[in-house]
């Protein structure tokens, strides 16, 4: 089945460590996206990737890191440098063909700072 | 900046009651995305609107896009329990022309169905 995998589901983390959150997905779609999504809250962007080896900074990038060397894999590094970085992370991808093709969503990463 | 508002933010509805939130967005669009997620999970899509006028219907679920006036509705017909769920707008800040997927969430509507 196709879809997108994250991992780890949760995570714990003390504060000044940096942890990576893997984004998996083998819908062969050339965008990807990180989002963050707080209690109550809409989720806000952090950063997205159009294709390989390009990225590009959302609303809120500042404390994060991105890489995209594979079509498949989006991973996002929390560094020590977030100032607030427990929330629900949710990686996600869409086509780029055609036009207003809807975002897909993994099933979220759970990180928090203690 | 593209700011989306939704309103109500909470809604507690009997079973079988008909209702309907509201997305309003600043600037100009033409798409316009509706997700549903239920506690702890992730978001599930559920409408793509992509024109004004445009209007789709899934089960007791209706949405619509008016881009002139930036409004659009997810129509709720004969609520049941199953429904319950918060309930979120996107909208993708270009009209027209490539778009990037950057989309701008509302707060979401918490609904609750109640017996």
């Amino acid at each position: 089945d196709g879809g997108i995998t994250q991992s780890p589901k949760y995570l714990f983390r003390k504060e000044g460590q940096n942890v990576t959150l893997s984004c998996e997905q083998n819908l062969n779609h050339d965008a990807m996206y990180w989002y963050r999504q707080d209690p109550g809250q809409g989720l806000r962007l952090i950063y997205y990737s159009q294709i390989v080896n390009d990225f590009q900074k959302g609303d809120i990038a500042e404390g994060y890191s991105v890489s995209r060397e594979k079509k498949e894999s989006f991973p996002l590094t929390v560094t020590s440098a977030q100032k607030n970085p427990t929330a629900f992370y949710l990686c996600a991808s869409r086509r780029t063909s055609g036009r207003g093709g809807e975002l897909f969503f993994g099933e979220g990463s759970r990180l928090t700072v203690l | 900046e593209l700011k989306v508002e939704q309103n109500p933010l909470f809604l507690s509805m009997q079973e079988g009651k008909n209702y309907t939130i509201y997305c309003n967005y600043s600037t100009t669009s033409d798409r316009l995305y509706w997700y549903r997620q239920d506690p702890g999970k992730s978001l599930e899509s559920l409408f793509v609107l992509l024109s004004n006028g445009a209007v789709k219907q899934e089960g007791r679920l209706m949405a619509s896009l008016d881009t002139k006036a930036r409004l659009s509705t997810l129509h709720i017909t004969a609520a049941v329990h199953d429904l319950s769920a918060t309930y979120f707008c996107a909208v993708d800040g270009t009209a027209g022309g490539t778009s990037y997927g950057k989309l701008t969430f509302g707060q979401g509507t918490i609904l609750t169905v109640h017996p």
